[in-house]
């Protein structure tokens, strides 16, 4: 099992430009959320999905969007990135059996 | 407004110590998480609390729903303990987290 991988690592971005993060679980988990950690605050939920076909709104849902067309993968996307966009990007399923959260490995985004 | 407060935000301690960590909440909760975050940034999860007491090897967590406070306790603390620690609570789908304590274990 790879678990919860994303791509890219590192993006580097200039304002305006577009770009989609992707995450995949391998779990068959129906959970998965996006979240983004920036110094000195909490892990903020972008979006996050119950199932294939629905999302919702998080904490700081603007400037994203997100699809879950497949059960495996949760698609963010940043139609024109703003420097207030830099942050490290955060993955998660989450197995409601055992309420436990898997993390990606995280996405590093710069915009210029 | 948040949700989720931690202290301390910074803690270092010499290797063998008893190390606590502490978590409030103010919403209502279906479990508290504790999550550790090393240093290369990936976070992994820890104990999952409703009530009680979980321990893990050197690692224990405390709950008071009543309270709504929780602990994280390290005994016999090692360098490689050294991470950040965050607290977490779930709420029907969604989760809030705390900002973090940032542990540093010296030999």
């Amino acid at each position: 099992n790879a678990g919860v991988t994303q791509t890219p690592k590192f993006r580097v971005l200039k304002t305006g430009q577009s770009m989609t993060l992707l995450c995949a679980q391998d779990m068959n988990h129906e959970y998965m959320y996006w979240y983004r950690q920036d110094p000195g605050m909490g892990l903020r939920l972008i979006h996050y999905s119950v199932g294939e076909g629905t999302t919702a709104k998080g904490e700081v849902p603007d400037g994203y969007n997100v699809s879950r067309l497949k059960k495996q993968n949760f698609l963010l996307g940043l139609e024109s990135a703003a420097p207030s966009q830099t942050s490290v990007y955060f993955c998660a399923s989450y197995r409601a059996s055992t309420d436990t959260q898997y993390f990606g490995p995280g996405t590093r985004l710069t915009v210029l | 407004k948040n949700e989720v407060e931690q202290s301390p935000q910074n803690l270092t301690a010499q290797e063998g110590e008893f190390i606590t960590i502490n978590c409030s909440y103010s919403v209502g909760i279906s479990a508290l998480h504790w999550l550790q975050q090393h240093p290369g940034g990936g976070i992994v999860s820890l104990f999952m609390l409703s009530s009680g007491k979980k321990k893990h090897g050197r690692l224990i967590a405390t709950i008071n729903i009543q309270e709504k406070h929780s602990s994280l306790h390290i005994t016999a603390s090692h360098p490689r303990d050294s991470a950040v620690y965050i607290c977490a609570v779930g709420t029907g789908n969604q989760f809030y987290f705390g900002t973090g304590t940032s542990l540093t274990v010296i030999p």
